[in-house]
């Protein structure tokens, strides 16, 4: 069966530090893999979507960027965090476009 | 450019009660539409999914969803709250053709006893 893990589960970081956040997901082939960030009071907002190794589509301008280097990775990086950057962000993965997404179980980032 | 209006950042019931949470899109095309469910500090489980089959669309846990063209809705219902369905639900909308779902601002359910 498939499975998404992302890690870590929380995360405090201070402004001006760099972020790594990983995903991957076991049990499928070429997944369409998402992250989405979500803030209090704005639901979720797509930051990015792959299609393929990479490949990375970018949804919204910002402090962050995404990388796929292996067919079942994702990975969410900053170079240098901002206040703003704080959120719940949840990886996702679909076998087809317009198919359900599945969801990891997210990441709660603080930047202090 | 697709998009979804969750009418209520937050709904309360009565256990027992009817559960009606809005959902409007804007779409050029026919969508897809979905509701999602996420419980306290999880990721988001998906409850149910229209892809233009039966605009009457069953779910899990008792919900189900109706889409109304001309009405540009897709509320989601359960005819007698549990305790168990406080959570927040998201409404997502995808155009046919597109790798993204867009992602409404979602409502927060409460259930009291």
């Amino acid at each position: 069966s498939q499975t998404i893990h992302q890690w870590p589960a929380t995360l405090v970081q201070p402004v001006g530090s760099p972020l790594s956040l990983e995903c991957t997901v076991e049990g499928t082939s070429n997944p369409n893999l998402y992250w989405y960030r979500q803030a209090a009071g704005r639901g979720l907002q797509l930051l990015f979507y792959s299609v393929g190794i990479g490949q990375i589509s970018s949804e919204v301008p910002q402090n962050l960027s995404a990388s796929r280097p292996q067919d079942r990775q994702f990975i969410l990086s900053s170079k240098k965090l901002l206040l703003s950057d704080s959120g719940f962000y949840l990886c996702a993965w679909s076998v087809w476009t317009n198919e359900k997404l599945f969801f990891g179980s997210g990441t709660q980032l603080s930047v202090l | 450019a697709q998009s979804v209006t969750q009418l209520g950042s937050h709904v309360s019931v009565s256990e027992g009660a009817l559960v009606l949470l809005r959902c409007n899109y804007s779409s050029s095309v026919p969508p897809y539409l979905f509701w999602y469910v996420q419980y306290p500090n999880q990721g988001l489980q998906l409850l149910l999914k229209y892809t233009s089959a039966a605009t009457l669309v069953k779910g899990i846990n008792g919900f189900e969803a109706e889409f109304k063209k001309s009405e540009t809705s897709f509320h989601l219902t359960k005819p007698s709250a549990h305790m168990s369905d406080a959570a927040e639900y998201f409404c997502a909308v995808s155009d046919l053709g597109t790798d993204k779902l867009i992602f409404g601002t979602g409502t927060r359910l409460q259930v009291f006893p």
